[in-house]
């Protein structure tokens, strides 16, 4: 089955800087790559998401890139602000099948 | 529409109790998952449902876990003779499972804490 890792598990940075996080998933037919926000004490919260035909998707601070031959994606947040501090989770589906998450990334925005 | 609501929120039980969380998802969404979250973990997939059939069981869900989703509407998730290693946050999700791939709304959540 499906197995997604995701790094760093703790992520610290300034304030207006941008921050990395990056997830490898093992099967070749997934086709879809969720991002989920989750703040203390709430589910998670889909946040950006990209499907294997494209390469990057956008939408203002948050962008996604997706590499199927290396079968890695990324998310990346610019101009970070303190409340983009939360954990992050990437996961992988092939789209009829459950989403399969990775371990999480704790952001922390430090003002 | 509110999202997805699960009940109770928290639930504190002893050892061999059982336990039973509710999930009402989005209206229109005819899937329902349910999934768990240990703490410092990603999700991890326990079931779903399309409409009212039980589609996939992860091996995580023993014969201790039983879950329901009677006329397609909202879910019931039950643990029986409950273990400390139930203790964890059990979410639920649903989705509009047309064409294309599964884009999940979450509930904020049970979390069972067994004594």
């Amino acid at each position: 089955g499906e197995n997604v890792e995701q790094h760093p598990s703790t992520l610290s940075v300034q304030e207006g800087d941008s921050a990395v996080i990056k997830c490898t998933y093992s099967d070749s037919a997934s086709n879809y790559f969720p991002w989920y926000k989750q703040e203390l004490g709430k589910g998670p919260q889909l946040i950006i998401d990209i499907r294997s035909n494209v390469g990057e998707k956008k939408d203002q601070r948050i962008a996604v890139t997706l590499n199927k031959t290396a079968k890695h994606f990324s998310l990346h947040i610019t101009e970070t602000q303190p409340e983009d501090s939360a954990v992050y989770f990437c996961a992988a589906s092939t789209g009829n099948t459950p989403l399969v998450f990775g371990k999480g990334t704790r952001l922390s925005v430090i003002a | 529409d509110t999202g997805v609501s699960q009940n109770p929120r928290h639930k504190i039980t002893k050892r061999g109790q059982n336990v039973t969380f509710r999930c009402d998802p989005i209206s229109e969404h005819n899937r329902l998952y349910w999934y768990r979250q240990t703490l410092g973990q990603g999700p991890e997939f326990l079931t779903y449902f399309q409409n009212e059939a039980q589609l996939e069981k992860s091996r995580l869900l023993s014969d201790r876990f039983s879950a329901e989703r009677p006329k397609g509407s909202f879910s019931t998730l039950e643990i029986q003779r409950t273990e400390q290693g139930d203790s964890a946050m059990y979410l639920c999700a649903s989705s509009f499972q047309g064409l294309g791939a599964n884009v999940l709304t979450f509930g904020a959540g049970s979390r069972l804490t067994v004594l």
